[in-house]
């Protein structure tokens, strides 16, 4: 099983300014890795996948980088709706494996 | 608008079934594989299990002797059973749609979750 790792568990930003996830897999997962961001009391939303390709309607502010091992979400300028959990998952091997998040917070 | 609704029971005692159903609404029944995750409380996601239209399927190993994912195609739905629950199945089981070819394992869209809390 491919493990995830994420850091950091908890990245406290203030709106208007940059965040940068990160995930790191214990293999190569080639560029199958995508990105889910998770509100309190809702389920994932699919935001990147393909290492940098975003999905339908999210905002151009959220860009995906890497490859191999070491991948990046970034966050250009952080609005209030995007302080949330983001998670990143493998889809190079079964089983499915992710991430164990990133709680972006209001600093 | 593609729509995934899920429904069943929330409590359960230990050694007990776990069952609940997903129904999908708009888009392709056929062209997906239609996959289980859960998430305890306060932790992260975890797969569980996939089923294509065919019946064909997928299991996380350590849960495959107790899962059961089940398809009716007719209804355009997808069942999960596990059977033998104990405390640590307690968690918000998602049910979700997955994609085929080059983005095979990505998940697009997702149930509600329903919350089912295993206690004696």
């Amino acid at each position: 099983e491919i493990v995830m790792t994420q850091s950091p568990a908890t990245l406290s930003v203030s709106p208007g300014e940059r965040a940068t996830l990160s995930c790191r897999a214990s293999q190569s997962i080639n560029s199958k890795l995508a990105w889910y961001q998770q509100k309190p009391g809702q389920a994932p939303r699919l935001l990147i996948y393909g290492a940098s390709i975003r999905a339908t309607g999210v905002p151009a502010r959220f860009s995906g980088s890497g490859s191999g091992t070491e991948f990046t979400l970034s966050i250009s300028s952080l609005q209030s709706e995007d302080f949330a959990v983001y998670y990143c998952q493998q889809y190079n091997n079964w089983p499915l494996t992710f991430g164990g998040g990133t709680k972006v917070e209001i600093k | 608008q593609v729509q995934l609704q899920q429904w069943g029971t929330g409590l359960l005692k230990p050694s007990e079934t776990l069952s609940l159903t997903c129904a999908v609404y708009g888009g392709s029944f056929s062209g997906y594989f239609w996959s289980w995750f859960r998430q305890p409380p306060g932790k992260g996601l975890e797969w569980i299990g996939e089923i294509d239209h065919s019946g064909g399927t997928n299991h996380r190993p350590p849960l495959k002797s107790r899962v059961t994912i089940s398809v009716d195609t007719s209804k355009n739905q997808f069942s999960l059973q596990l059977t033998s629950v104990t405390a640590a199945d307690t968690a918000v089981y998602y049910c979700a749609r997955g994609e085929v070819g080059a983005t095979r394992g990505v998940v697009d869209y997702w149930g509600q979750g329903t919350l089912v809390t295993v206690s004696s």
